[in-house]
């Protein structure tokens, strides 16, 4: 079956370290892959999006690797802030005939001063 | 805030009740989506309008009926519900479909179906 995974519900760090989330998908072929942030209460928030030719994508803090043959993305926020924590989604463009973005069930950041 | 917003942000009602979320974006896009994001559960699509025009119903059953009168509206009408439909609902823009790579969130209705 096709899936979408999030390895961790939770993931708890120091302020100052660098978060590593894991994105990995199976029977997909995606073009394109996003990140979200979504924080209590609210809708998600676009962070992010790598399409399937491109291996990494900065933004300030945040990095995002694509990996086609693994089937996974990493999403690293680097010197980590408490105000970075949120749960963060990932998200697959999976019919390009459509609409369908499937999402990740989110990765609970909890950063610590 | 993202220029989608969502009324009510709360919503509590009876199984035999009828009742309507709303969405209205300011962003000047083409097409809107609704979702709903459960407990625990990933987001899941339920419907999507591209100027104004229903494109993808998610065989979501017919308790819920959406109504896109105009590009920057949607509507989500809502009866005979389950406590299973309790749920955060959420709207969301894009440009158009062919921009639905970047879309803008609303902060949800979360709805309790007693």
């Amino acid at each position: 079956s096709q899936k979408i995974e999030q390895n961790s519900e939770a993931l708890n760090i120091q302020e100052g370290k660098t978060a590593t989330l894991t994105c990995n998908y199976t029977n997909y072929s995606p073009a394109y892959l996003q990140w979200y942030r979504q924080d209590p209460g609210r809708g998600p928030v676009f962070l992010l999006l790598i399409r399937e030719n491109e291996k990494e994508k900065r933004k300030e803090r945040l990095k995002v690797t694509f990996d086609t043959t693994l089937k996974q993305s990493l999403f690293h926020i680097t010197a980590s802030q408490p105000a970075d924590s949120a749960t963060y989604l990932c998200a697959l463009e999976v019919n390009q005939a459509g609409t369908a973005l499937i999402f990740g069930k989110g990765t609970t950041l909890s950063v610590s001063s | 805030e993202t220029g989608v917003t969502q009324t009510p942000r709360h919503l509590v009602m009876g199984m035999t009740n009828k009742k309507s979320l709303k969405c209205e974006q300011h962003l000047g896009h083409n097409a809107m989506y609704w979702y709903k994001q459960s407990a625990k559960k990933p987001l899941e699509l339920m419907f999507v309008y591209n100027f104004k025009e229903q494109t993808e119903n998610n065989s979501v059953p017919s308790r819920f009926s959406p109504e896109c009168p105009n590009s920057s509206h949607l509507f989500l009408h809502l009866h005979t519900l389950q406590p299973e439909d309790s749920a955060l609902y959420l709207c969301a823009s894009s440009q158009d479909l062919a921009s639905r790579e970047t879309q803008y969130f609303g902060p949800g209705t979360r709805l309790l179906v007693l």
